[in-house]
């Protein structure tokens, strides 16, 4: 079966530094992968997505970058933090039809 | 443009009642819909989906749908609450895009305290 693992759980970083967050899908190949943020007050938005190795789009203009260094690992990751960019940060995956998306345990953001 | 309204905010219910958490949506083809749970802290499990035939739909934990098109409504009903099923819900319609990938558009959720 499918498993998605996304680290570190839990993370509390200054204003500045950088990020780097991973998640991996196991089980499953050429998976479509994504990222979405839940900020307090602002519901689940899509930050990227990516169809394959290489290939991210952004939905938001931000602070943060995404790329895809191989078939199932999804990197977020940013130069230097904003207070802005705390939140509960969630990777996804789809399989070869797309249609349905399964979620990760999810990464909090503390940016101090 | 796509949207999803959840009208309630927080639910609170008796352990053994009844619940349904209502979805309404705003799309313009045939949508796909789904209903996520995400306890505290945790990830989005999730409950059950909708994308064509049967408008009544089964999903984990004993949760069922049902799809009304006429309403542009997707409630989530249970005929009997457990304390375990406290936790936020979130309904959301998904926009298939040429790639197979797949823009989920989620609901403000809603909060789900059961008393017991």
């Amino acid at each position: 079966s499918q498993t998605i693992h996304q680290w570190p759980a839990t993370l509390v970083q200054p204003v500045g530094s950088p990020l780097s967050l991973e998640c991996t899908v196991e089980g499953t190949s050429n998976p479509n992968l994504y990222w979405y943020r839940q900020a307090a007050g602002r519901g689940l938005q899509l930050l990227f997505y990516s169809v394959g190795i290489g290939q991210i789009s952004s939905e938001v203009p931000q602070n943060l970058s995404a790329s895809r260094p191989q078939d199932r690992q999804f990197i977020l990751s940013s130069k230097k933090l904003l207070l802005s960019d705390s939140g509960f940060y969630l990777c996804a995956w789809s399989g070869d039809s797309g249609n349905t998306i399964y979620f990760g345990e999810g990464s909090w953001l503390t940016v101090v | 443009a796509q949207s999803v309204t959840q009208p309630d905010i927080h639910i609170t219910v008796s352990e053994g009642a009844s619940l349904e958490l209502r979805c309404n949506y705003s799309y313009g083809a045939t949508p796909y819909l789904f209903w996520y749970v995400q306890s505290p802290g945790q990830g989005l499990q999730l409950l059950l989906k909708y994308f064509s035939g049967d408008t009544l739909v089964q999903g984990i934990k004993g949760f069922e749908a049902e799809f009304k098109r006429s309403q542009s409504s997707f409630n989530l009903r249970k005929p009997s609450v457990h304390w375990s099923d406290a936790a936020e819900y979130f309904c959301a319609v998904g926009r298939m895009f040429s790639g197979g990938y797949n823009k989920l558009i989620f609901g403000a959720g809603t909060r789900l305290a059961v008393h017991p």
